[in-house]
């Protein structure tokens, strides 16, 4: 069955330090892993995915996460927090080898301070 | 425009009643969801559509039903509404990997 696990409720950074969100995952085949974003009062926004490829994925806003098969992590990361970055973040999974359902993390909620 | 919306953007009702809420997309994708939020639970997916013969249960679907009008509409019924569907419901739609979801709707359930 697949699962994915954030481990950190909260992630509390200074403006300007860099940020990193965790998230494992279990599938039983090869996964495919997303980042999404909400800002209060909104739906949730795509950030990044990995389905193949080179390892590092970036995407939007300066965010970028690294997938690691043995450790199956793909944390999400940035190398300088905004304030403006503060909000609440999902890592999803997919298993690749024919799966439709996508499962989602519990959310981790990042605030950074000024 | 948004290419997912939903309606209504908030709901109060109460226990027994019957709610329906609504979701349209103008992306044109064949696969529609719907998920509930909860506070340290995340999203958990109630049912799903490939297309619009195709509906399918997804982890909690007891208490809930849908219809699929549409390629672009999935409505999601409450028939008999209970305080703990009180949550906040997203649809969303899917391409060929990404998800793309609507602004969500807040049901209170009294």
């Amino acid at each position: 069955a697949q699962s994915v696990a954030q481990p950190e409720d909260q992630v509390n950074v200074a403006e300007g330090n860099p940020l990193t969100v965790k998230c494992t995952y279990s599938v039983s085949g090869n996964p495919y892993l997303f980042w999404y974003v909400q800002y209060p009062n909104r739906g949730l926004q795509f950030l990044l995915k990995y389905i193949t490829g080179d390892n590092l994925v970036k995407g939007s806003y300066g965010f970028e996460a690294e997938f690691n098969k043995s450790q199956t992590s793909f944390h999400l990361k940035k190398p300088s927090a905004l304030v403006s970055d503060s909000a609440l973040y999902f890592c999803a999974v997919r298993d690749a080898s024919g799966g439709f359902k996508t499962i989602f993390g519990a959310g981790t909620r990042l605030f950074v301070k000024a | 425009d948004a290419d997912v919306t939903q309606t209504p953007r908030n709901r109060i009702t109460k226990t027994g009643k019957r709610i329906m809420l609504e979701c349209s997309q103008t992306k044109g994708h064949d696969r529609m969801y719907w998920y509930r939020q909860d506070p340290g639970l995340g999203l958990r997916l109630i049912y799903y559509s490939f297309d619009v013969k195709d509906i399918n249960k997804g982890e909690i679907s007891d208490g809930y039903s849908v219809s699929r009008q549409a390629q672009a509409k999935f409505s999601l019924s409450l028939e008999s509404a209970i305080p703990n569907q009180t949550a906040l419901y997203f649809c969303a739609t899917r391409g060929s990997d990404t998800q793309y979801f609507g602004p969500g709707t807040r049901l209170t359930v009294l």
